[in-house]
């Protein structure tokens, strides 16, 4: 069956620029979860949505990032007036159930290079 | 704050050696330890996923052990092959939601 999709693969953004990513979990699947991946480093948690609430965004590095899952769906992860230490690959990734101890099923990743 | 840490950051090896990649965490209260694979440009793929409760979990070539009250993990990788070159990342589930990762094992084998 289809995986987690992302799009765009890859993001070049200037300084200023706002963008949003797209996260397309697999279907069926309750949770979901932003992850951000720095160059050489291990991903980072951002936020986490159980259906189309957001219990834990703890990790949103500053009040330029937002992100929303309306629907309980389709999740979009939009960063505004983006800056160079916001390039980064982020990743998303769904979980069927809300049972912590499920494992999660991880996208591809959205490169985001800011100029 | 739980910490994840991997030794060693990188390792080059000969193909047909057998590997050791070790996970250590700070706290060790912790609902289970998950290692991934990461391939350049691509997202990460489940490995193995031992529960707290589990010792070890094996799939193949794979062995992962656990050893929770010592806040330790290995992965061992019998044989290895060319095509077992990428990044070796473990994360730990705690009673929050999120992962906590390590900053992950780059492997080269070589013919």
């Amino acid at each position: 069956g289809a995986g987690v999709s992302q799009s765009p693969r890859y993001k070049v953004a200037k300084r200023g620029q706002d963008v949003a990513l797209r996260c397309d979990p697999i279907s069926g699947h309750v949770s979901l979860f932003w992850y951000q991946q720095a160059l050489g480093q291990g991903p980072e948690f951002l936020t986490y949505f159980q259906n189309e609430a957001q219990l834990d965004k703890s990790g949103l590095p500053s009040d330029r990032f937002f992100a929303e899952r309306p629907e309980g769906s389709v999740s979009t992860l939009k960063i505004q007036r983006t800056q160079q230490e916001d390039s980064a690959v982020y990743l998303c990734a769904s979980r069927q159930r809300v049972y912590i101890t499920d494992t999660q099923y991880f996208g591809p990743g959205t490169r985001l290079t800011v100029l | 704050k739980q910490e994840v840490t991997q030794i060693p950051a990188a390792l080059s090896v000969p193909e047909g050696e057998n590997l050791v990649l070790n996970c250590s965490f700070t706290d060790s209260a912790i609902y289970n330890l998950q290692w991934f694979r990461q391939d350049p440009g691509k997202g990460l793929t489940s490995l193995l996923l031992i529960q707290s409760s589990q010792r070890e979990q094996t799939s193949g070539r794979l062995n992962a052990s656990l050893d929770k009250s010592s806040g330790r993990s290995t992965l061992y990788i019998a044989a290895s092959q060319p095509g077992d070159s990428a990044t070796y990342l473990c994360a730990v589930k705690g009673d929050t939601d999120k992962l906590i990762f390590g900053t992950g094992t780059r492997l080269q084998v070589f013919p």
